[in-house]
Order: structure tokens, then C-alpha cells, then sequence
């Protein structure tokens, strides 16, 4: 069973557009966050949730609207894409806010064109 | 806040040699240390994490983790690589109160060669 599982796996779209990744989580978590991982690697927050709460916000640019209808789900919208949106993003969920181990999802490749 | 700093973007070795993967990190605060692994084209998967207690730390797959407050470093290391283990790995840190957030160094890129 997938425990973090993200759709679409690849995204690709034109600037301008709008578009939404989901995420669900079947651990029965209560956190979820969104990574951004960059065409270098470089992997950093952008969101996280605690029971449906919105936590983090790692000043994201308002295009960015993370919607969590429930502790399972957290997913991730995106207006007026721009070509620097370009980026592999993870979903990760862990047990509680604070030291535990979060769990990440395989990741959607968004490639605006 | 805090920093993370992997000291080799890329780390080639050969296979059944022993390899040592570098993490330093800056905190005014107390913090979890953490070692993911990413293989081509998955997702993160934890190899292994100090919390608290032995500085020593074993982890999945053969390898462990050192932590040195004083040289506020995490190393990781195992003593003979496979072929498997050449992946993409990533040190990060937690503050130890407060909302958790993961702050990730940039990465050391392991190949291994026959």
C-alpha cells in the first residue's frame, strides 16, 4: 500500500496557466507539508499542515494556495504559472508536529513551458 | 535559523570501499539530525535520525551517523558500498521545539563504481 501519494507524476503546462498536484496520506498522520525540490537539487519547505491548520508558510508567493479538506489530504494549487515554477515538489506527512520522521511521496515533476 | 552544509557535492567511490558522506550544521538551537536518501527519479526515504541518547546512530541499509555537538557535525558512513547505494543524499535538520520544518543541505551525489 502507497502510504504518500501524489498525482499527477509529471505536469506539464504552458506560463499562464493554472494547475492543482494532490496528496494523500493513509498513515492516519496529522501533519503534511509541501518541499520544493529545484533543477539543483536543493530541496525546501514551502507548507505545512497540523490537523487541517495551516503551520508554515516559508514566504511562498501568493500564486501558491495549499488547501487541506482534511487530515489526509493536502493539496497544492498553483495560478499564473511562471517558467521559475518549474521544480520536482513532494508531499510528506509525519506522525505529529515535532520530532518525528516524515514520510515523502515519489514527487511531481511540473515543467512549465 | 538554522543551516546546513553537505561539504562534497559529489562523492565517487568503488564498490566494497568504505565511504564517509560530510554534514556540518549551524543552530542557536537545539535540533534533530536526519539522513535521507533519494534514488533516480523516487522520492525521500529516511536512512536514519538522531533524536536523543547514543551519539552513534544505525540506520538502514549498513549505514550509520555520528553526531558531534562540539563540531556540530553528522556524518555519515558505511564501511563497504554496494552498486545499490549510488543515490543522491541529503542531511537535514529540526528544531527540537517549535513547528518542525526540515532544512536540508544541498545534497552529496554517492556513485559507485565496479
Amino acid at each position: 500500500d502507497t502510504a504518500v501519494s501524489q498525482t499527477p507524476k509529471y505536469l506539464v503546462t504552458q506560463m499562464g496557466n493554472d494547475k492543482s498536484i494532490k496528496c494523500e496520506q493513509n498513515l492516519g498522520h496529522d501533519t503534511m507539508y509541501w518541499y520544493k525540490q529545484d533543477s539543483k537539487k536543493f530541496l525546501k519547505i514551502m507548507f505545512s499542515y497540523n490537523n487541517k491548520e495551516l503551520i508554515i508558510n516559508e514566504t511562498v508567493p501568493n500564486r501558491f494556495s495549499p488547501k487541506s479538506p482534511d487530515k489526509a489530504h493536502l493539496n497544492l494549487h498553483i495560478n499564473s504559472l511562471e517558467l521559475g515554477d518549474s521544480a520536482v515538489y513532494f508531499c510528506a506527512s509525519s506522525l505529529s508536529l515535532v520530532g518525528n520522521e516524515q514520510f515523502f511521496g515519489p514527487g511531481t515533476r511540473l515543467t512549465v513551458l | 535559523a538554522q543551516s546546513v552544509t553537505q561539504l562534497d557535492s559529489q562523492v565517487p567511490v568503488f564498490e566494497e570501499a568504505p565511504v564517509e558522506l560530510r554534514c556540518n550544521y549551524s543552530s542557536s538551537v537545539s535540533v534533530y539530525l536526519f539522513w535521507y536518501v533519494q534514488y533516480p527519479n523516487q522520492g525521500l526515504q529516511l536512512l536514519l535520525k538522531y533524536l536523543s541518547g547514543s551519539t552513534l546512530v544505525k540506520g538502514i541499509n549498513g549505514f550509520e551517523a555520528e553526531f558531534n555537538k562540539s563540531q556540530t557535525s553528522f556524518h555519515l558512513r558505511k564501511p563497504s558500498v554496494h552498486i545499490s547505494d549510488t543515490a543522491e543524499y541529503f542531511c537535514a535538520v529540526s528544531e527540537i521545539q517549535g513547528a518542525q520544518k526540515l532544512v536540508f543541505g544541498q545534497g552529496t551525489r554517492l556513485t559507485i563504481n565496479p
